[in-house]
């Protein structure tokens, strides 16, 4: 498995602002995947980021809504922009990094935007 | 359209009672079907299915999938608070590391 940690845990945001969530792995993978978990829904891709290339975005996804880095093997940022009240959701990063490829999550991002 | 289906939304049991916790799915290139426990924020891994009739057991945990008809089963035996959570069910499409979710089954064990 893979140690994996967030930055912020939570924070509470204004309308219109926008805010940068890191990802940092203790290990170097090749997939990093970003997924959104609204108020009582279940978990949405939103993109997946491979170290070296553009992020992929699923359908509904922008990458001038989320714009996404991922500067090498270990790390990867996703920046929540112009925020609205509906993007008030967990922000989770996950990577492929077990035996069979299984997908370990981070710990998650808390995001309230008022 | 590809989907995964938990059932049921929502359960409440005593400690000591047995779960059994449904996990449906349509999708084209399945690989895989994966269970997650969510007690706070971050789903923790459970188990990775991919062949149909074989049991993944850990400790009072257990699950199996059923390839032909398409679904999955987690059990939990003499549960106990510490096993309140949400459940999740993922599926894998092959070729693309792309999981796709089910709304998920939410437990709550009383003392």
């Amino acid at each position: 498995s893979a140690v994996i940690s967030q930055k912020p845990s939570r924070d509470i945001c204004q309308r219109g602002t926008s805010l940068t969530i890191q990802c940092q792995v203790d290990s170097q993978v090749t997939m990093m995947f970003w997924y959104r978990q609204q108020p009582g829904q279940s978990l949405t891709l939103i993109a997946t980021a491979n170290q070296g290339s553009e992020a992929t975005y699923e359908s509904g996804f922008v990458i001038d809504k989320f714009p996404i880095s991922r500067p090498n093997l270990t790390f990867s940022t996703l920046t929540v922009s112009n925020m609205s009240p509906e993007d008030s959701s967990i922000y989770l990063c996950s990577v492929a990094a077990g035996g069979d490829r299984e997908q370990f999550f981070g710990p998650g991002t808390r995001l309230t935007v008022l | 359209e590809d989907k995964v289906v938990q059932s049921p939304l929502s359960l409440v049991v005593h400690e000591g009672d047995t779960v059994t916790l449904n996990c449906s799915y349509e999708v084209t290139n399945f690989r895989s079907l994966l269970w997650y426990k969510q007690e706070k924020k971050a789903p923790t891994f459970l188990f990775m299915l991919t062949s149909s009739g074989i049991e993944k057991k850990s400790g009072r945990l257990s699950s199996i999938l059923d390839k032909k008809e398409l679904f999955s089963i987690l059990n939990i035996t003499a549960t106990q608070t510490g096993d309140s959570a949400i459940y999740l069910c993922a599926v894998e499409v092959r070729g693309t590391y792309k999981y796709i979710f089910g709304t998920g089954t939410r437990l709550k064990v009383l003392a």
